[in-house]
């Protein structure tokens, strides 16, 4: 049973980084046919996805246009598990975020990691 | 970027109702649909994929179909635990894009 596990800060200052980790247990980060992702909810945004790693012979990565400047994800082979860090955050990126495998849609899904942009 | 919409955004129903909620793509994405279902504080639960298949363990009350633009997701008879808000996603082309939801609330 693949299960994912959010872990990170929940509060950020406006400007500073966003950093947030999800470790995977039943699966592995450098699966060819997975993708690992990370998306975040909020009641004026809705769901929005940020950008995804996958192996496929060599690691790539896609981002959201509109967060490319300020997002990176990326896998740690070593632990099994991939991270978002988001740049000069805003209020406007206060969120509820996730990451969540894509394996044919996105499933299973981490627990959710509530992010507050606040001073 | 791909536009979802669905219809409706909310609706009232009761147990043992026939629900059918429309989820539109804003050009064609053949049928890289998947829909979802969030209960509140929870994260949302893939059901169907791509467009018509069924995710292992939910129940077949359940059901997808379309193709190119216009998708449906259908309850056939509306069980207490299937209120929620659904979400269809289009997996055509990054950004991968969600529709806004469509609340299904107890009559």
């Amino acid at each position: 049973q693949v299960q994912l596990q959010q872990s990170g800060s929940g509060l950020v200052k406006p400007s500073q980084t966003l950093s947030l980790t999800c470790a995977i247990s039943g699966d592995s980060v450098s699966n060819n046919l997975a993708a690992w992702n990370w998306i975040r909810q909020s009641p004026s945004r809705g769901l929005e996805w940020l950008g995804r790693t996958y192996f496929r012979s060599k690691w790539y990565n896609e981002y959201a246009l509109s967060m490319k400047s300020r997002i990176s994800i990326n896998p740690d082979t070593s632990k099994n598990q991939f991270s978002l860090q988001l740049n000069s955050v805003t209020p406007e990126d206060t969120a509820l975020y996730y990451c969540a495998r894509d394996f044919g849609g996105f499933g299973p899904w981490g627990q959710g990691t509530r992010v507050t942009v606040s001073s | 970027d791909i536009q979802m919409t669905q219809s409706p955004s909310s609706l009232s129903a009761s147990v043992g109702d026939r629900v059918t909620i429309t989820c539109r793509a804003s050009q064609n994405i053949n049928n890289l649909l998947n829909w979802y279902q969030q209960k509140p504080g929870q994260a949302p639960k893939l059901l169907i994929y791509p467009a018509s298949t069924l995710k292992s363990g939910v129940p077949s009350r359940f059901s997808g179909s379309g193709s190119g633009t216009d998708f449906t997701l259908t309850i056939s008879s509306l069980q207490p635990e299937d209120f929620a808000t659904y979400f269809c996603q289009q997996s055509y082309s990054t950004p991968l894009t969600f529709g806004p939801g469509t609340k299904v609330e107890i009559k």
